[in-house]
Formats: structure tokens, sequence, C-alpha cells
């Protein structure tokens, strides 16, 4: 099992421009979420999907859409990137069951200039 | 929503000693996780513990529900314990987890 796979793992971008980090996890967990992390702040949650088919809005979800594409591909999409979306992307996932833990990817490094 | 804090914000240790760290929450939790951040950036789960006490190796956690906090102990600390360490939590009817600032433990040869 790869667990929860990211990718890039790294990219820069110039204001303005669009991309999308992918997200795929093979542990056939119901729940998907999006996450970032910036300095002094923990993680904040972007968006999730509690099954495949839909989506929720986390507490910072402005600049960013979302997209479960099936139950294992929960995809985050910058459509005109911003300085201040510069941070450590996260994506987890989780089972429905109770006492259910959230497994975290490794993570991609954005560089919004 | 639910306001979680974390403390100490930064830990230094000397190998060898043992340390606790304190989450405290704003309202009652259905989930209380522990996690630790490596210096790789890794996050691994380290306990589920909404309430009562459990063991790990040289980590242990304990959550008093009722009064609202959590605590994590860790010791004979190793320098590979150096990292972030996060609570977690979930409460009301969500079933998403808002995170505290962490506290950023670095251990010493």
């Amino acid at each position: 099992n790869a667990g929860v796979t990211q990718t890039p793992k790294f990219q820069v971008l110039k204001t303005g421009q669009s991309m999308t980090l992918q997200c795929a996890q093979d542990m056939n967990h119901n729940s998907m979420y999006w996450y970032r992390q910036d300095p002094g702040m923990g993680l904040r949650l972007i968006y999730y999907s509690a099954s495949e088919g839909t989506t929720d809005k986390g507490e910072v979800p402005n600049g960013y859409n979302v997209s479960r594409l099936n139950k294992r591909e929960f995809s985050l999409r910058l459509e005109s990137a911003a300085p201040s979306q510069t941070s450590v992307y996260f994506c987890a996932s989780s089972s429905n069951s109770p006492q259910e833990t959230q497994y975290f990817g490794p993570g991609t490094r954005l560089l919004v200039l | 929503g639910i306001q979680v804090e974390q403390s100490p914000p930064d830990l230094i240790l000397q190998e060898g000693a043992n340390s606790t760290l304190r989450c405290n929450f704003s309202d009652s939790v259905n989930n209380l996780q522990w996690f630790h951040q490596n210096p790789w950036g890794q996050l691994i789960n380290l306990f589920y513990i909404p309430s009562g006490t459990k063991q790990n190796g040289r980590l242990s956690a304990t959550t008093v529900a009722t009064e609202r906090y959590s605590l994590l102990y860790i010791s004979s600390s190793q320098t590979t314990d150096s990292g972030v360490y996060f609570c977690a939590v979930e409460s009301g009817g969500y079933s998403t987890l808002t995170f505290g600032k962490g506290t950023m433990l670095l251990v010493s040869p």
C-alpha cells in the first residue's frame, strides 16, 4: 500500500497562473481532505469530501476549487494563484468508522511569486 | 467554532528528559487526536484519545473530557522525537478536525 500520495512535491508559480494538486489514496477510504499549513498556524482545512460525489468547504476555501474524481482521487485547483497561497498543502484520507484516524500524504510545497 | 490551544509553543530538551505537552479545547469533543510532524514534514497519528489514557512505548496520552484538556507525555526523549506535535479535535456534528498551532520540540543529544 502506498497510502496517500500527492503530486507534485514542489511547485513554483507566478501570480495569476493556475495549477492542480493531485491526491490519491489506496486504502478504500470514503473521506478525503485538503489542508494548508503556514508557519505558526497549524493545519487549516480548505475543503473535504465525505464520500464520492460530495464536497464541502472547510475553514479557508476562498481561491480554491476541488474535484472528487472517484473514490481514490481528490484534486485541489488554484485558478489564479496569489502570493497568499504560498504554503504547504497536505491531503489526507480516512474511513468513516468510529475511532478512525486521518492518514496524511507527504505534502506539496507551493511558492507563488 | 471550537478553539484549540497548545502549550508550550516551543520546547527544548536534552536527550533522556521527560516532557508534558498540553492541549486545551473550548467545547466538548467527539474525537481528539495527537499527531507528530517530523522534520521532513510527514504527519503521523500518535493517538486517538477522546477520553481516558493510552500508552504506546515511551509516549502516553490522557484526555480529561469533562475539563476540556489533553496531555501528551514523552518519557526518556530521543533526538528522533524532535518535530512538531499537533492536537486536533472534532466536535459537534462535524466530521472534520480542527488543529491547534502545535508544540515544536527539539531534543538535543
